[in-house]
């Protein structure tokens, strides 16, 4: 059984850097094939893709926010962490990771999501 | 990379069928077979209910089918149950730096 879950702050400062961790159970990062992903919702708004890491050690970031972006892993602990920097008012949001298949170009399990607020 | 085109709103009474549509281009919709859908009820994670333009996982009732021609993908639920009401995305491979797009959402009302 995959499971999935996010961790980290409730709420951040803006200019400040966002770090997240998901970790992970039932799989594999090395098996070929497999990915984890970030994905983040606005509080009524839209979802929008984040970044995807592959076990061939890909990974590609929305374009929109690469120079903010880095995503890693850490595969002996099942964990793959989003940093983003300089965060802002906008950016608040939940934040998911998901277990993605690359042959299957969807995100088949997600986590439970973790609100982040930015605020002063 | 822009966000892929989905009709606000939805709607149908139950029993009937109702079809989302997902409008992108020709570097995402309309290049690849990597087309997804999620339905997500309101405060839950999305859940996957179509991959590959028409491909249900495991667990997905039948009444949710999929298809696409050329840039647009549609969703369509038939038979509509009153736990179909949620919120639908869809989504998108797009292009060869392994991109991904979704589309803004559609908010599925069952009268």
């Amino acid at each position: 059984q995959i499971t999935l879950k996010e961790s980290g702050p409730t709420l951040v400062k803006p200019t400040q850097t966002l770090t997240l961790t998901c970790t992970f159970s039932g799989f594999s990062l090395s098996s070929n094939g497999v990915g984890v992903g970030w994905v983040r919702q606005p509080p009524g708004k839209a979802l929008e893709w984040l970044a995807v890491l592959y076990w061939n050690d890909n990974t590609p970031y929305n374009p929109s926010l690469r120079s903010r972006l880095t995503i890693t892993k850490d595969t002996s602990k099942n964990q793959v962490v989003l940093t983003m920097t300089n965060m802002d008012p906008v950016d608040t949001a939940t934040y998911y990771c998901a277990h993605r298949l690359y042959t299957w170009g969807a995100f088949d399990i997600w986590g439970q999501g973790t609100l982040v607020t930015v605020s002063s | 990379q822009s966000a892929l085109t989905q009709p606000p709103s939805a709607s149908g009474s139950p029993g009937q069928s109702v079809t989302i549509s997902c409008t992108g281009t020709s570097s995402d919709v309309g290049g690849y077979n990597y087309v997804s859908w999620y339905q997500q009820h309101p405060g839950k994670a999305p859940k996957l209910m179509i991959y590959q333009v028409s491909k249900r996982p495991s667990g997905v009732p039948d009444r949710f089918s999929g298809s696409k021609s050329g840039n647009t993908a549609s969703l369509t639920v038939s038979g509509l149950q009153a736990e179909d009401e949620a919120d639908y995305y869809c989504n998108s491979y797009a292009g060869s730096y392994n991109f991904v797009v979704f589309g803004g959402g559609t908010k599925l009302t069952v009268l």
